[in-house]
């Protein structure tokens, strides 16, 4: 079946412009998450919908971050006025269950997409 | 803060040999951990989990060692082949949340 689709694949911007990274999540899935990782590092977590709501966003590293899910499946991490040090591929992940009282199922396996690649020169 | 780590970022290996993974973590209180294949240019995929209630698990080609003791895990690749080239990650989950902490991963490097 499809898995967790990005795109664009891969993004040059030029500094101070802004970008609009997309995910189409599992059909179903109920969990969504965005993380960034660095060349060589591991990925880092950003933020994190359940169907529409934005639960966590404590991974975002500034205001110029933003991200969105309206209809609680497809969403968009905008970035604005880029910085070089935004540099990273960008990955989501969806995952069939959501929050179970205050606490994520934890025996969820999150389902990544292959990532989009920004560069801003 | 929480954290995730591999004890070596670059592991090379001959084909047809064992290869063994290390990752160490720091919450006693973690109970699930995964770990996760990364191919150049793709998202991270699934190998295997584990839950904190045991100490070994297998799959296909692969086994995952837990010690709660000492806060440890493994994986073991059987027969590593050209295929298994990639970095490897370990994962849990953020204690009270669901968002997963990584590692900064272990590159394996199989030589024909």
């Amino acid at each position: 079946g499809a898995g967790v689709s990005q795109s664009p694949r891969y993004k040059v911007a030029k500094r101070g412009q802004d970008v609009a990274l997309r995910c189409d999540p599992i059909s179903g899935h109920v969990s969504l998450f965005w993380y960034q990782q660095a060349l060589g590092q591991g990925p880092e977590f950003l933020t994190y919908f359940q169907n529409e709501a934005q639960l966590d966003k404590s991974g975002l590293p500034s205001d110029r971050f933003f991200a969105e899910r309206p209809e609680g499946s497809v969403s968009t991490l905008k970035i604005q006025r880029t910085q070089q040090e935004d540099s990273a591929v960008y990955l989501c992940a969806s995952s069939l269950l959501g929050r179970q009282g205050a606490r994520l199922f934890l025996y969820n396996e999150q389902f990544f997409g292959p990532g989009t690649r920004l560069t801003v020169l | 803060g929480e954290s995730v780590g591999l004890h070596l970022p670059t592991l090379s290996v001959q084909e047809g040999d064992n290869s063994i993974i290390n990752c160490a973590y720091s919450n006693s209180a973690s109970d699930y951990f995964i770990w996760y294949k990364q191919e150049s240019g793709k998202g991270p995929q699934f190998i295997i989990d584990i839950r904190s209630n045991m100490d070994k698990r297998q799959g296909q080609r692969v086994t995952v060692l837990l010690n709660k003791t000492v806060k440890h895990l493994s994986l073991q690749i059987a027969a590593t082949q050209p295929g298994d080239s990639a970095v490897y990650f370990c994962a849990a989950p953020l204690v009270g949340q669901g968002n997963l902490i990584f590692g900064k991963g272990t590159k394996l490097s199989v030589k024909p």
